[in-house]
């Protein structure tokens, strides 16, 4: 079983709608959770944290589920420059503070 | 700010040739990773240094794959020899605590070609 799993895609959706992604991880002592952005050919970028009383950044949303281990991003009134893959991404906390990394979810935003 | 910087952006060579990939973490991150990206998939970590001392090498194939920071700054990834299934992105990150959050600067990454 890998240790975080997301539904590959492609998502293509038109302009400002509305669309939802969810990832799962499998290592209960995971400590913090991350959406990174990566657009073709380029490096991953933060786009933001998630916490346990869920968050929100502008037109995005995260929220996090310990009990079910379920991770999820909820983009709204969705915009062309937001085509790209979202990675999610989970670390175990202290001391081994690497990223582990879903295959990520790509997003079209269709005209 | 500079960011993380890498070289070379791109390289082609021919299995069981050597090659080798460097990296300038941002100034003052003490953490640096390298990571393999292979297309399709997301990164997956290879080796963490804490300054010039490995925190975690447990997914390198270190019978092939090596790496050092010998200066607690810059560092190299080499691989020797290079197999098929080696071609990927190897991008490598930065990172300094802020508060309790660890926060990881990627680089443009460098794309080997194994032919």
């Amino acid at each position: 079983r890998k240790e975080v799993e997301q539904d590959p895609g492609p998502f293509n959706v038109p302009e400002g709608a509305t669309v939802a992604f969810n990832c799962t991880y499998s290592n209960s002592a995971s400590q913090s959770f991350f959406w990174y952005r990566q657009d073709c050919r380029k490096e991953p970028k933060l786009l933001m944290s998630v916490y346990s009383s869920g968050n929100e950044d502008g037109r995005f949303t995260a929220q996090l589920n310990r009990a079910s281990q379920y991770i999820s991003l909820l983009i709204r009134d969705s915009k062309l420059s937001d085509s790209a893959t979202y990675l999610c991404v989970v670390t175990l906390g202290t001391g081994r503070r690497a990223l582990t990394f879903g295959s990520g979810t790509r997003l079209q935003v269709q005209p | 700010e500079a960011g993380v910087a890498q070289s070379p952006r791109y390289k082609i060579i021919e299995k069981r040739q050597s090659v080798a990939f460097w990296c300038n973490p941002i100034s003052g991150h003490a953490t640096l990773y390298w990571y393999q990206q292979i297309l399709g998939q997301g990164p997956k970590l290879l080796i963490q240094f804490q300054n010039n001392g490995v925190v975690d090498d447990s997914q390198l194939p270190k019978d092939r794959f090596s790496a050092e920071r010998l200066k607690g700054v810059d560092s190299t990834l080499k691989i020797q020899p290079a197999k098929l299934e080696d071609s990927a992105v190897y991008l490598c990150a930065s990172s300094v605590l802020q508060g309790a959050k660890n926060i990881q600067y990627f680089g443009a990454g460098t794309r080997l070609s194994v032919l």
